[in-house]
């Protein structure tokens, strides 16, 4: 089955500046990638999906690129804020929201 | 938009009591998920449903855990006996059809002492 590995474990940035987190996945039959962000007792949040067909997708302060060669995607969040602190999950799947399989996590702190 | 709402919050039992937890998914939501988040761990899914039908439930050890989606809305997963390794927080998620994002509940954090 389907195998995501996440790394950093853990990331600490100064604020204004960039931060990257990135993820293998093991099943080449993989062909949606979402991106979740979990804040302290809450659920995870999506904050950016990509599919298959596209090697890069941005929104605003964040972007997300795919290479399906080497099977491996990654979050980059620009600019980086106090409320972007949280833990972020990156997860795959071959059918969009089913069968999803999550990445360890990454904790990041931006400190001001 | 209402979002996916799930009770109790927090859950504390001691092993082998039974406990149920529920699950009222965004309206219009065919799809709907269980997940087991263990501390410092992603979430796994445990079970997904169609409508009111089973999808897949091939993680979900069944000699312990039920889940039902009656009339296809709602619904309950529930741990009889439980163990202390079932300590974690239990995720509800849901999706208009199986290939749209999905978006999760705040979930239910149990404690088995």
């Amino acid at each position: 089955g389907e195998n995501v590995e996440q790394h950093p474990s853990t990331l600490s940035v100064q604020e204004g500046d960039s931060a990257v987190i990135k993820c293998t996945y093991s099943d080449s039959a993989s062909n949606y990638f979402p991106w979740y962000k979990q804040e302290l007792g809450k659920g995870p949040q999506l904050i950016i999906d990509i599919r298959s067909n596209v090697g890069e997708k941005k929104d605003q302060r964040i972007a997300v690129t795919l290479n399906k060669t080497a099977k491996h995607f990654s979050l980059h969040i620009t600019e980086t804020q106090p409320e972007d602190s949280a833990v972020y999950f990156c997860a795959a799947s071959t059918g969009g929201a089913q069968k999803l399989v999550f990445g360890q996590g990454t904790r990041l702190t931006i400190n001001p | 938009e209402a979002g996916v709402a799930q009770s109790p919050r927090y859950k504390i039992i001691e092993k082998r009591q039974s406990v149920a937890f529920w699950c009222n998914p965004i309206s219009g939501h065919a799809t709907l998920y269980w997940y087991q988040q263990i501390l410092g761990q992603g979430p796994k899914l445990l079970i997904q449903f169609q409508n009111n039908g089973v999808v897949d439930d091939s993680q979900l050890p069944k000699d312990r855990f039920s889940a039902e989606r009656l009339k296809g809305v709602d619904s309950t997963l529930k741990i009889q006996p439980a163990k202390l390794e079932d300590s974690a927080v239990y995720l509800c998620a849901s999706s208009s059809d199986r290939n749209t994002e999905a978006f999760f509940g705040q979930g239910t954090r149990l404690t088995v002492v």
